[in-house]
């Protein structure tokens, strides 16, 4: 059964401050790894990762995997307010054909101001 | 970006009834769509895999005729939530991908069964 787990469960940080989200995961047959953020709605969509060692950046935010050992993080420089909210980390497999996403349980994060 | 739209976005019904829940892709054609379900503070789990012009495949507890899934053309997927009970009332979420293993979310649709 493919597994993943992120951490912490929940931080508490003020603006300003770095930020770094785990997820390590195992699954048979590993296609990607994304990461999502999740205010009230829906998640939208941050970066998709399938190389190891790969840094992907947007803006403040950065990924990168390593699929060696397993996991994945998520970094937040210079945190503001709006980024609070619930980080998702998901897994997607290949059994042929599309698949749909394992997620972990997900970072809460609060940034205070 | 792909965009994802659901309908309704929240529904309220009594116990025992139907409900029908749209999964949309706006501007691209979609195969494939997954039907998610979320209780609060908890993770997405995923329910069923939507092909388009085949059965769904459910995952594993995931009652097949309890949740009715049909993926009538490229760009709809419906989920009825047949004979409702309370313990069904979560946030239903859809996704599509257009582009290999990129998934992009509808906005949900919140059930509350009462």
């Amino acid at each position: 059964e493919d597994k993943v787990v992120q951490s912490p469960l929940s931080l508490v940080v003020h603006e300003g401050d770095t930020v770094t989200l785990n997820c390590s995961y195992e699954v048979t047959n590993f296609r990607s790894l994304l990461w999502y953020k999740q205010e009230k709605k829906a998640p939208t969509f941050l970066f998709m990762l399938t190389s190891s060692g790969i840094e992907k950046k947007s803006g403040r935010l950065s990924s990168i995997l390593d699929k060696k050992e397993l996991f994945s993080i998520l970094n937040i420089t210079a945190t503001q307010t709006g980024d609070s909210a619930v980080y998702l980390c998901a897994v997607g497999s290949s059994g042929g054909g599309a698949d749909g996403l394992t997620f972990g349980k997900g970072t809460h994060l609060i940034i205070q101001p | 970006g792909a965009v994802v739209s659901q309908h309704p976005s929240w529904v309220i019904c009594k116990s025992g009834t139907s409900v029908k829940i749209e999964c949309r892709s706006l501007d691209f054609q979609a195969t494939t769509m997954f039907w998610y379900r979320q209780f609060p503070k908890q993770s997405l789990m995923l329910m069923a895999t939507s092909n388009e012009g085949s059965k769904a495949t459910y995952e594993q507890g995931v009652e097949k005729d309890k949740f009715l899934i049909n993926h009538a053309s490229l760009t709809l997927s419906t989920l009825t939530v047949t004979s409702a009970h309370p313990e069904d009332s979560s946030f239903y979420i859809c996704s599509a991908g257009d582009r290999g293993y990129e998934q992009y979310f509808g906005p949900g649709t919140r059930l509350t069964v009462t």
